[in-house]
């Protein structure tokens, strides 16, 4: 069954605490991403992970990091958090680049107090 | 993103009608996916299409690449077609990546 799980579904911080959200992918899928969405807006792409230790900037990567150290997990942190951060973040995950659909986890619901 | 056009940004449909969503591109996109996020949030796949027409129960979908558009077609709505449509297209050299449309928010009304 393919899947992509995030954990946590919810999280509160105060601000300057650090923050790491999980990701991972039982489809052995190489390509993975981290995205938020805001009220209004579609997803934007903060991380593109094409591979193990293999990590590319995506359209809003500031304020963010990654790590990928197995093909099937994938982190996001926030190393001291911001008020501006709160927001639902989505994993997702791809078999590769140029033509491959891509598979979303169900999300995790941050609050940056 | 601004590469990306979602029209209309809003939508009522009565049960058992129909309409398109469109989305327009500002620069040639390699593929598009549709998705629709449900009340609980969850982004559910609905197509991927890297050219031409795919169809699926009630739904049906068209990507022109050298138009720059991809339209998503629904008939005979349903309460649980309800939600937000998204459309993210797939564009780049070498190694590619997605940008997302704002989303139609579809009411469906019995």
């Amino acid at each position: 069954d393919m899947k992509v799980t995030q954990m946590p579904r919810y999280l509160i911080k105060r601000m300057g605490e650090n923050v790491l959200l999980e990701c991972g992918q039982d489809m052995s899928h190489e390509t993975m991403y981290w995205y938020r969405q805001d009220p209004g807006l579609g997803l934007q792409l903060i991380y593109i992970s094409y591979d193990v230790d293999s990590n590319s900037e995506g359209d809003i990567p500031k304020g963010y990091r990654v790590s990928r150290k197995k093909r099937e997990h994938f982190s996001l942190i926030l190393d001291s958090a911001k008020t501006n951060q709160t927001s639902v973040y989505f994993c997702a995950s791809s078999f590769g680049t140029g033509a491959y659909e891509q598979y979303f986890g169900p999300g995790t619901r941050l609050t940056v107090l | 993103g601004d590469q990306v056009e979602q029209s209309p940004s809003a939508l009522s449909l009565h049960e058992g009608t129909g309409s398109a969503l469109r989305c327009n591109f500002t620069t040639t996109m390699r593929a598009v996916q549709w998705f629709q996020q449900n009340s609980r949030g969850s982004l559910i796949n609905l197509f991927y299409l890297a050219s031409g027409t795919k169809e699926n129960g009630r739904l049906k979908s068209t990507f022109n690449s050298k138009e720059s558009y991809s339209t998503l077609h629904i008939r005979d709505a349903q309460l649980e077609d309800s939600g937000t449509y998204f459309c993210a297209a797939e564009w780049g050299t070498g190694n590619y990546k997605y940008v997302f449309g704002a989303g139609t928010r579809l009411k469906v009304i019995a």
